[in-house]
């Protein structure tokens, strides 16, 4: 299947820092990317919908000051955290879709980020 | 009602069993139907893809999809240890809308 790659695998920051997640889709243009969050044993709770040249779409509930989504290029987005605090510690999941040709539709993930903050 | 429904589990075989996952939904623009995998502390791996209704086979994999129940099912022939996980079943009407996600079941396959 597609490649989806994800950076960092896990970082632990100081409350009230930023942080950074990179997704990068590595065998496939995609115009639209996903961005989950997963806490533990519960399933995957879609945060915003980051489409390439244009603003995300936030889901109803989510900080879009809080979670800035950036998707420069076709095969990047970038998730930041602002300011974090000790209740965003989560496990964060990009995804890419691939968007032409027989595959439409199918959904690939990266391999998570695991965010600690203290 | 939820939009998709799936029993959390978790769900106990033993070695060499048939597994059977299943999920229900609601709404009947679906079109688009996946099954994930999900080892813990990883990113879901994708199974299945289905587009519409009808069977799929892929390995000891099926994946099976009736539109008119609203129903979704996958099943693991010959299932092994390393078969553990969660699996979360997904769906979307349209090839670039956000994929609505059951909770997952949690299996276990007793060596």
């Amino acid at each position: 299947g597609a490649v989806v790659s994800q950076h960092p695998s896990w970082v632990i920051c100081k409350s009230g820092t930023s942080v950074k997640i990179e997704c990068r889709s590595l065998d496939f243009q995609a115009t639209t990317m996903f961005w989950y969050r997963q806490f533990p044993k519960q399933s995957l709770m879609l945060m915003a919908t980051s489409n390439e040249g244009s603003k995300a779409t936030y889901e109803q509930g989510v900080e879009k000051d809080k979670f800035l989504i950036n998707h420069a290029s076709l095969t990047l987005s970038t998730l930041t955290v602002t300011s974090a605090h000790p209740e965003d510690s989560s496990f964060y999941i990009c995804s890419a879709r691939i968007g032409t040709g027989r595959n439409t539709g199918e959904l690939f993930f990266g391999e998570g980020s695991r965010l600690t903050v203290l | 009602q939820k939009e998709v429904e799936q029993d959390p589990g978790p769900l106990s075989v033993p070695e060499g069993a048939i597994v059977s996952l299943n999920c229900t939904y609601s709404n009947s623009a679906f079109q688009y139907f996946m099954w994930y995998r999900q080892y813990s502390r990883k990113g879901p791996e994708l199974l299945m893809y289905t587009y519409s209704s009808g069977n799929k086979e892929d390995g000891r994999f099926t994946a099976q999809v009736d539109k008119s129940s609203k129903y979704i099912s996958l099943f693991i022939r010959d299932s092994q240890p390393s078969d553990s996980a969660t699996y979360l079943c997904a769906m979307s009407p349209s090839g670039n809308t956000p994929l609505v996600f059951g909770k997952g079941t949690r299996l276990s396959v007793i060596a």
